[in-house]
This record gives C-alpha cells, structure tokens and sequence, in this order.
C-alpha cells in the first residue's frame, strides 16, 4: 500500500514571498503520479500542478514548482510570489496502477499581507 | 456546464435515517471515485467504479453502497446513517486509461444529528 506524508500542519509565508510545502511518499510501484491539490474555504479540490514519475524534467507551472526527486520518494511544491489568494489546504497526492488517490494530512499555507 | 456536479451541497439529517447523494460528470470519463473528508480534512478513497470493475475500500462499512445508473453518474447511498458519518464527502471522475489527473465535484457535507 502507499503513503503520502505531509509533516507541515501549518505554515506561513509573506505576500510576494517564496515558500516550499514537503512530501513524501512510498511505493513499491515504478510508474505512477504525483499531484498537488490546492482546497481553500470554500472547499473545492482545485489541481494545482502534477508529475509524471518517469519524467525526470521537474513540473512548473506560472508561480508554482515541484522538487520531484524519485530515489529520495520526496515531491516538494515551491510556490514563488505569493498572494493572498493562495491561502489554502495543500494537499499531495500518489496515483499508482489503481488509479485512485492517496493523500497526505495536507499542509494549511496562509500567506499573510 | 459544471463538469463535476454534486447534490446536494449540504444534507442535515438525523441518526438511522437513509440518505442517498447523487454524482454526475459531463466529461466523458470512465471512471468516477467516492471520496471521505474527515473533521481533520484527511481524505480518504472509498470507492473507484468503472463500467466493468468496482473497487471498494475495505474499511468503509458496508452501509455505504455505489450505485451507477449509467457511466455518466455514481451516486452514493448511505444506510441506517451514524454520527460518524459526518463529513464532506467528494465525487471525482477520470479517464481511464490516461495520466489526466481527477477532476472532483464541489463536495456535499453531510452532518448527523
């Protein structure tokens, strides 16, 4: 079985500032995916960046960046220029050969004015 | 033209009662997912249908049952409901056979009293 592990509850980031939210995962799996899901309160599950396990090229997209490293099983989520808007539940997610998600505890991001 | 639609959004309903949330995705996809969000926003798998495989995760009680009237929709039906039902529970839908990532419905949240 997979698990996902977010070891940040919380963290906090000024506007315009860059902060980086860490995973972990494991698996006995060799292909499988890696998302980043953004939920903020109004609690829509919103797909902010994924990862191909076997694309070494590491994701981006606009503000948002991954760290994929695959012997290391890390994917961190960096996220540069903050906005206020951006204050949200992160939550990292393993999709292997069920396809289905496993999720970590998530990491509540606040970024402050 | 919602792509993932829930209803409904919010359900209040007393202890033992039978209750049923309806699922349905307008973008073709073959395989939709039930999905638990706990008071601790920790999300878990409940179910992966598609038209030939239902996939169920052991540890969610046999009172919750999938009901698919056709590939478009999975509802889910709750029996004799606990006070532990209480949650936010999300719909989500796939293609497949593809690295698209799942795209989820708004949530319903579902409080006993």
């Amino acid at each position: 079985a997979q698990t996902v592990t977010q070891s940040q509850p919380e963290m906090s980031v000024q506007e315009a500032e860059t902060v980086t939210l860490s995973c972990t995962y494991d698996t006995s799996e060799n292909n499988y995916y890696l998302f980043w899901y953004k939920q903020p309160p109004s609690r829509q599950m919103i797909l902010v960046i994924r990862q191909e396990a076997y694309k070494q090229q590491n994701a981006t997209e606009n503000r948002f960046s991954v760290n994929f490293q695959k012997a290391a099983k890390s994917f961190s989520l960096k996220i540069s220029d903050s906005q206020l808007g951006d204050t949200a539940m992160y939550f990292c997610a393993f999709a292997g050969s069920a396809r289905q998600l496993t999720f970590g505890s998530g990491t509540q991001l606040t970024v402050l004015p | 033209d919602t792509a993932v639609s829930q209803t409904p959004k919010y359900l209040v309903t007393q202890m033992g009662n039978d209750k049923s949330i309806k699922c349905e995705q307008n973008l073709g996809h073959d395989t939709m997912y039930w999905y638990k969000q706990d008071s601790k926003k920790f999300l878990k798998i409940m179910f992966s249908y598609n038209n030939k495989e239902l996939i169920i995760n052991e540890t969610v009680p046999n009172r919750f049952s999938p009901k698919s009237p056709d590939k478009a929709h999975l509802n889910l039906h709750i029996n004799s409901l606990e006070l532990g039902d209480s949650a936010v529970y999300f719909c989500a839908s796939s293609p497949l056979h593809s690295n698209q990532p799942q795209h989820f419905g708004d949530g319903t949240r579902l409080s006993i009293l």
